[in-house]
């Protein structure tokens, strides 16, 4: 039973323009979200994250918008840079405010950034 | 400044031997995890330690599968009798167990990538 899905295997998006990666969950008790970047042959890579009790969250070209009625989040880059190739994966938790628990995650999205 | 580390970064054995995989994470960290990523899958949790309290083990596939964590600070892996459906990479991370700005990042490693022919 996959409590979080990413329905999206694979985006292609041109450089410059927004890249929207998507993300449903079904576990009501999730309560903070993350998204990761993975490389090949790497370890996932810590990219954004959200609390529940707010509905989004910017970084520099990255946000993340939290939809709790629709069980949905979506992460934005904009503009997309080459640099940003790379498999997306969202991840949830149900630990409670600010503690540690084990994460959830999504199958991933591989993003392609082309010039 | 160092990073979670793993070692080996790669493994080869043959089905039945018995293989350790070792993590070591982030100096004060005390929230360790384990992850295995299947080809073409997600991240699937397998076990988490945190401080003194007994580790969570409701992700481990088979008693098969163990871990411990010495000290509070490394971890190892160990898969006995090893089966070709254990193929993947072994990933580790690590975290602080409670921030006050609720911040709940981990903090991966490059994994181990294990190969059971």
């Amino acid at each position: 039973d996959q409590q979080v899905k990413q329905n999206s295997p694979s985006l292609s998006v041109q450089e410059g323009r927004i890249s929207i990666l998507n993300c449903d969950y079904t576990n009501s008790m999730f309560d903070y979200f993350l998204w990761y970047k993975k490389y090949p042959a790497e370890g996932p890579t810590f990219l954004i994250s959200i609390s529940s009790i707010k509905d989004k969250n910017e970084d520099g070209r990255f946000t993340v918008f939290l939809n709790k009625s629709a069980k949905h989040l979506s992460l934005h880059i904009v503009p997309s840079q080459p640099g940003d190739s790379a498999v997306y994966f969202c991840a949830a938790s149900d630990g409670g405010p600010g503690t540690a628990s084990k994460l959830t995650f999504g199958t991933g999205t591989r993003l392609q950034v082309t010039l | 400044g160092a990073g979670v580390s793993q070692s080996p970064s790669n493994k080869v054995t043959e089905k039945g031997k018995d293989v350790e995989l070792r993590c070591d994470p982030i100096s004060g960290h005390t929230a360790l995890y384990w992850y295995r990523q299947s080809l073409g899958q997600g991240l699937e949790f397998l076990i988490y330690f945190q401080g003194n309290s007994a580790p969570d083990k409701s992700g481990l596939p088979s008693d098969r599968f163990s871990a411990e964590r010495t000290g509070g600070s490394v971890s190892t892996l160990t898969i006995q009798r090893t089966q070709q459906e254990d193929s993947a990479v072994y990933l580790c991370a690590s975290s602080l167990a409670y921030t006050i700005s609720g911040e709940r990042s981990q903090y991966f490693g490059p994994g181990t990538r294990l190969t059971v022919l």
